[in-house]
């Protein structure tokens, strides 16, 4: 069973801001780690799925770094805006199946 | 096109009664997954499909849960003598097949209460 662990768990910030979660994972066994953001009222929307260590991936002004050998992803929002307050997951997963973490639940305010 | 579709959005049953919750995947995916939320939990793995088989059923919580999909589309699970303690988000997600790199695309998700 694999351990998931989001920080922080609650993050306030306010418009305009930059910031950044962590998630961390056990390194054995790695395959991809997938990144989701839900909004309150809607469905998990995937941000990336990423495979390779030292991979980044960006979309627009939201971006991740994956460390597979020690196990760990950054989440990084640059010049947040409140349109991107909400639940942001990370999951990693072996066989298809996502095992998530608890989240961090990101409110921006204007 | 058309995401994945969950009914009902809500349901409310009393406990002790059974319900089914269905999921249409995307057209063409062949990989269905079902995932639950309750109260203060993350979002865990209960059941996936690849075409009709489910090779892992290791996240139902009891045999009172079940799952089944058929013509590789449609996909039911039932809850049979439900407990206030199944209360929870239910949500559905398919992929294009199964594989740790296939996005998973999620629907709406069932709000349960159990009574």
């Amino acid at each position: 069973i694999l351990n998931v662990e989001q920080s922080p768990q609650s993050l306030h910030v306010q418009e305009g801001d930059s910031t950044n979660f962590t998630c961390s994972f056990p390194s054995s066994n790695f395959y991809a780690l997938h990144w989701y953001r839900w909004e309150t009222a809607k469905s998990p929307e995937a941000l990336f799925v990423m495979t390779l260590n030292g991979d980044e991936k960006k979309k627009g002004r939201i971006s991740a770094t994956l460390n597979t050998k020690e196990g760990y992803s950054y989440l990084y929002i640059k010049g947040s805006q409140p349109e991107d307050s909400a639940t942001y997951l990370c999951a990693p997963s072996n066989t298809g199946k996502l095992i998530f973490g608890q989240g961090t639940t990101l409110q921006v305010k204007p | 096109g058309a995401g994945v579709s969950q009914s009902p959005s809500n349901k409310v049953t009393e406990k002790g009664k059974d319900v089914e919750l269905r999921c249409d995947p995307i057209s063409g995916h062949t990989a269905l997954y079902w995932y639950r939320q309750s109260l203060g939990q993350g979002l865990e793995f209960l059941i996936y499909f690849q075409g009709n088989s489910a090779p892992d059923k290791s996240g139902l919580p009891s045999d009172r849960f079940s799952a089944e999909r058929t013509g590789g589309s449609v996909s039911t699970l039932t809850i049979q003598r439900t407990q206030q303690e199944d209360s929870a988000v239910y949500l559905c997600a398919s992929s294009l097949a199964v594989g740790s790199t296939y996005e998973q695309y999620f629907g709406p998700g069932t709000r349960l209460t159990v009574t």
